[in-house]
């Protein structure tokens, strides 16, 4: 069984540019959230994906935006990357219907220079 | 918002000790505690959780415990080993949609 999956592993972009990272969930589950977190932190909640639409949102800009696909994959979408942007992107798989347990994936660790 | 917060930052202790991580929380309308403990170079592994209907919670050498009336819980750790140490980050939650609010984590080092 498949845990969480995510691409790439590593990304450098520069400042300005566009990143899309991608997230694959855990057989069964239908919900993604996304994370981010900066060295020596916690996770911070960005936004949450079920039925191919944003259901909650963290306090991040419109920067951020997502999409989930009819297979329950994500993408997390970030432009007009600052140099604060450089942390480790976390893809959250949970099944709606059962407890609130989430799996995490290994993360994009993204690197804005 | 919720506020998480957690102590200590880090926590060294000889193999076979006990640990124990503490957090608190501010919204009293959270109902659901989890644990997750993360290696280097890897995403957080949940490891124990417990709902606010329940005092304390055991799996094997880790336990948490659950304090509604002040509004904190915490993990305990037995007989440590090497393999314990890692970054611990208590969370909590008040919705069945999975967003959680992290503490900022305990760096546990469990030394020979």
């Amino acid at each position: 069984d498949a845990g969480v999956t995510q691409s790439p592993t590593h990304l450098i972009k520069t400042r300005g540019q566009q990143v899309t990272l991608r997230c694959s969930p855990k057989s069964g589950h239908d919900t993604v959230s996304w994370y981010q977190q900066a060295l020596g932190q916690g996770p911070q909640f960005i936004f949450q994906y079920y039925e191919e639409e944003e259901r909650q949102r963290g306090n991040f800009p419109d920067r951020f935006s997502g999409h989930q696909f009819p297979n329950y994959s994500s993408e997390l979408n970030v432009n007009a990357l600052l140099l604060g942007d450089s942390a480790l992107y976390l893809c959250a798989s949970s099944f709606a219907g059962g407890p609130e347990k989430l799996f995490f994936g290994s993360g994009t660790q993204l690197s804005v220079l | 918002g919720e506020n998480v917060e957690q102590h200590p930052s880090t926590l060294s202790v000889q193999e076979g000790d006990s640990a124990v991580i503490k957090c608190t929380y501010s919204d009293s309308a959270s109902n659901y505690f989890p644990w997750y403990k993360q290696e280097l170079g890897k995403g957080p592994q949940l490891i124990i959780d417990i709902r606010s209907n329940v005092g304390e919670k055991k799996d094997q050498r880790i336990a948490v415990t659950l304090n509604k009336t002040a509004k904190h819980f915490s993990l305990h750790i037995t007989e440590t080993q090497p393999e314990d140490s890692a970054v611990y980050f208590c969370a909590a939650s008040k919705d069945s949609w999975g967003k959680l609010q992290f503490g900022a984590g305990t760096q546990v080092v469990v030394t020979p």
